[in-house]
């Protein structure tokens, strides 16, 4: 399964919103009926940290600007307003199928 | 605290062999899969290997079958990566990732061990 992340960079101003799309070869649904497609966001210097799972559940500590959405094959990523500590790169995951496979990456960096 | 703390990554030969290690600590280890990312310098993520709680079910991407070996103690609350015929290609951060289990993602990850594949 290949996911592939549009755009591959996006200037935002602070204060702003932000979208990031993440499209799969595939249907993420799994057979047991859920949707295993999660956001993850990697700070410079940083290992990754989960943002979303099954789409669009916040993990624990995650700021309520981020959101997720979609189905299927095509799904979002959006920030509401964007804040300076959200300069990083984000990459959408899915684990619905083996072998497990990320996105190409998007990096958000402030104008 | 949740902590994963990988070990023993450094610079290699091609063609050589290298073990790296992950010591779980602040949950029950072994009730989740767990897993090995890794991240060329400057480069996006790729999962290279994947073990469930029992070491029932273990999974590898193609990039590294047949080289790779995943591995647990779940009594010293260990993960290992036997990494064996390394190339150039191999060379990346590699990071000991814990499986949520039943939400389908990756919740907690270490800080990375870099390995460098190199004459």
């Amino acid at each position: 399964v290949v996911l592939t992340q549009t755009p591959l960079s996006s200037p935002v101003t602070l204060g702003q919103p932000a979208s990031i799309s993440c499209s799969s070869t595939h249907s993420l649904v799994h057979t047991d009926g859920s949707t295993y497609l999660s956001w993850l966001q990697q700070r410079p210097g940083q290992p990754p940290r989960l943002l979303l799972y099954k789409i669009s559940n916040r993990f624990s500590g995650v700021p309520d600007r981020f959101s997720g959405s979609g189905a299927g094959t095509d799904f979002t990523l959006e920030i509401s307003t964007v804040e300076a500590e959200d300069v990083g790169v984000y990459y959408c995951m899915q684990a619905t199928y083996f072998p497990l496979s990320f996105g190409g990456g998007t990096r958000v960096e402030i104008k | 605290d949740v902590q994963l703390v990988e070990s023993g990554g450094g610079l290699m030969q091609p063609g050589r062999s290298l073990r790296i290690s992950c010591k779980a600590s602040g949950f029950a280890f072994d009730e989740y899969a767990m897993h090995w990312v890794r991240q060329p310098p400057g480069k996006g993520l790729e999962w290279v290997a994947g073990i469930k709680w029992n070491s029932g079910s273990i999974g590898y991407a193609d990039s590294v079958k047949g080289r790779f070996t995943i591995s647990r103690d779940n009594a010293e609350k260990m993960l290992y990566f036997q990494m064996n015929s390394l190339r150039s290609d191999d060379t990346a951060i590699y990071y000991c990732v814990k499986d949520t289990g039943e939400e389908g993602a990756f919740d907690v990850w270490g800080q990375g061990t870099m390995v460098t594949v190199s004459s």
